[in-house]
C-alpha cells in the first residue's frame, strides 16, 4: 500500500505571495491532519480534516487554510505569505481521527519564503 | 493545559550502548502516548503508542516504552543502539477533543559514535 504523499516536496516563494500544498492520504484513509514544523516552535497542529469537513484546528492565523476533496485528498494554502512560514508541511493521514488511530505522516513538503 | 517535555536536546551515545530517552506529559486523563522517529530530510514514522493495559509497549526496531502514571513519564529505551538509529525522536500526547491533535516535545537529536 502506498504512502502518505505530498507534493511539491520543495518550493521557494516570496512574501506576500500565496501558496498551496497537497497531500494524499494512504488508501481508504479518511482522516488528513496538517503540522508545521520549525527550528523555534518544533511540530505544530494546524488542522484537521474529516469527510471534507474540518473538525479541528490549531492556534494559527486565518491565512493558514485547509480543504479536502471526497477522494480524501487534501490541500493547505497560505495566503500572503510571511518570512516566518518558512517550514516545513507535514501531513498525516488515518483512518478516522479518532483519538486511538494511528497517524502515518508523508515526507513533508519544505517552504521557504524569501 | 497539555504538553509534553523532552529534557534533552541531544544525547550520544556508543553502538551498542543502551539507550534511554526521557518524555515527560502533563494531561489530565489517561493519556495516548507516541513516540516517533525522524530521519534527516523524511517525515515521521511511528515506533510505538500507548493507549492502555499493559504499561511496557513494544515497538518496531528494537525500541520500547514504559509508561509510568506516577512519574507522568513515557521514557524510550533500546538495549543496543545502531549507528541508523541517529535520528531526531519526539513523544506526542493525543490532545483532549481527538481528531487527531498531537501535542509533539520538542525532540531529542540522537547521535551515534562508532
Amino acid at each position: 500500500k502506498a504512502g502518505v504523499t505530498q507534493t511539491p516536496r520543495y518550493l521557494i516563494k516570496t512574501r506576500g505571495q500565496q501558496v498551496t500544498l497537497s497531500c494524499s492520504p494512504i488508501s481508504g484513509h479518511r482522516s488528513v491532519s496538517w503540522y508545521q514544523q520549525t527550528p523555534g516552535q518544533g511540530l505544530q497542529f494546524l488542522f484537521e480534516y474529516f469527510s471534507e469537513t474540518q473538525r479541528n484546528k490549531g492556534n494559527f492565523p486565518g491565512r493558514f487554510s485547509g480543504r479536502q476533496f471526497s477522494n480524501s485528498r487534501s490541500e493547505m494554502n497560505v495566503s500572503t505569505l510571511e518570512l516566518g512560514d518558512s517550514a516545513l508541511y507535514l501531513c498525516a493521514s488515518s483512518l478516522d481521527g479518532s483519538s486511538t488511530d494511528t497517524q502515518y505522516f508523508g515526507p513533508g513538503t519544505r517552504l521557504t519564503v524569501l | 493545559a497539555q504538553s509534553v517535555t523532552q529534557p534533552d536536546i541531544h544525547i550520544t551515545v556508543s553502538e551498542g550502548a543502551s539507550l534511554e530517552l526521557r518524555c515527560n506529559y502533563s494531561y489530565g486523563a489517561t493519556p495516548y502516548l507516541f513516540w516517533y522517529v525522524q530521519s534527516p530530510g523524511q517525515g515521521l514514522q511511528l515506533l510505538l503508542k500507548y493507549f492502555s493495559g499493559d504499561t511496557l509497549v513494544q515497538g518496531i526496531k528494537g525500541f520500547e516504552a514504559e509508561f509510568k502514571r506516577s512519574q507522568s513519564s513515557f521514557n524510550l529505551r533500546k538495549p543496543s543502539v545502531h549507528w541508523s538509529d541517529a535520528a531526531e525522536y519526539f513523544c506526542a500526547v493525543g490532545a483532549s477533543g481527538g481528531y487527531n491533535k498531537l501535542i509533539f516535545g520538542a525532540g531529542t537529536r540522537l547521535a551515534v559514535h562508532p
